[in-house]
């Protein structure tokens, strides 16, 4: 299947910086990525939509100016959360959708996921 | 905004018994998807089904898709340790690529 790949892995920084993750699709081109955030026993909640070469698509109640989202290759989507603070601290998580592969249906492949602690 | 129900919420069961856990909603979708997610670490997709009262099975997993594509089902028998984890079902509506996950179940298996 499908690879995605996220880095770091792990964050920990201080309330106020800025912390970048990146998402990667390893094998093949996403024009569509997803970003997800999931706080603890909680579920996936759907932050927002990256589209390569365009502006991202962020749901309803999600922050554009705090959490920035750049598309800006076929197989990378950055997420920058800024001036984080202690409430960001959160599971972040992406998402490539392989369009056009095998499946009639656009099959999404998750990453590993990020863990952002905000101190 | 659509939401997907998942009943119950937690699920504590020995080994060897059968359970089903249920995903509802009230919106149609055009396919809807199981994952299991471990702790730490991304979900990883179990099925995916497209039409309605379609049934897949995944060696001791059974997924069904309601006539009506508004709600589905997961069944496993048999269960396993290795079964324990939160179950997640996520669905589609046409015209888009977004998945809305619901709102999980919590496995756990004990030997």
């Amino acid at each position: 299947g499908a690879v995605v790949s996220q880095h770091p892995s792990r964050v920990i920084c201080k309330s106020g910086t800025s912390v970048k993750i990146e998402c990667r699709s390893l094998d093949f081109q996403a024009t569509t990525m997803f970003w997800y955030r999931q706080f603890p026993k909680q579920s996936l909640m759907l932050m927002a939509t990256s589209n390569e070469g365009s502006k991202a698509t962020y749901e309803q109640g999600v922050e554009k100016d705090k959490f920035l989202i750049n598309h800006a290759s076929l197989t990378l989507s950055t997420l920058t959360v800024t001036s984080a603070h202690p409430e960001d601290s959160s599971f972040y998580i992406c998402s490539a959708l392989q369009a056009g592969g095998p499946y009639s249906y656009n099959e999404q492949f998750f990453g590993p996921g990020t863990r952002l602690t905000v101190l | 905004t659509q939401l997907l129900e998942q009943s119950p919420q937690f699920l504590s069961i020995q080994e060897g018994e059968n359970l089903t856990v249920y995903c509802n909603s009230s919106s149609v979708f055009s396919s809807l998807q199981w994952y299991r997610q471990e702790p730490g670490e991304g979900p990883v997709l179990l099925v995916t089904v497209v039409t309605g009262g379609e049934v897949k099975k995944l060696k001791r997993l059974t997924f069904q898709f309601g006539d009506a594509r508004k709600d589905s089902s997961l069944h496993i028998t048999a269960a396993q340790p290795g079964d324990t984890g939160l179950y997640l079902c996520a669905g589609r509506a046409s015209g888009t690529y977004k998945y809305i996950f619901g709102t999980g179940t919590r496995l756990k298996v004990l030997a």
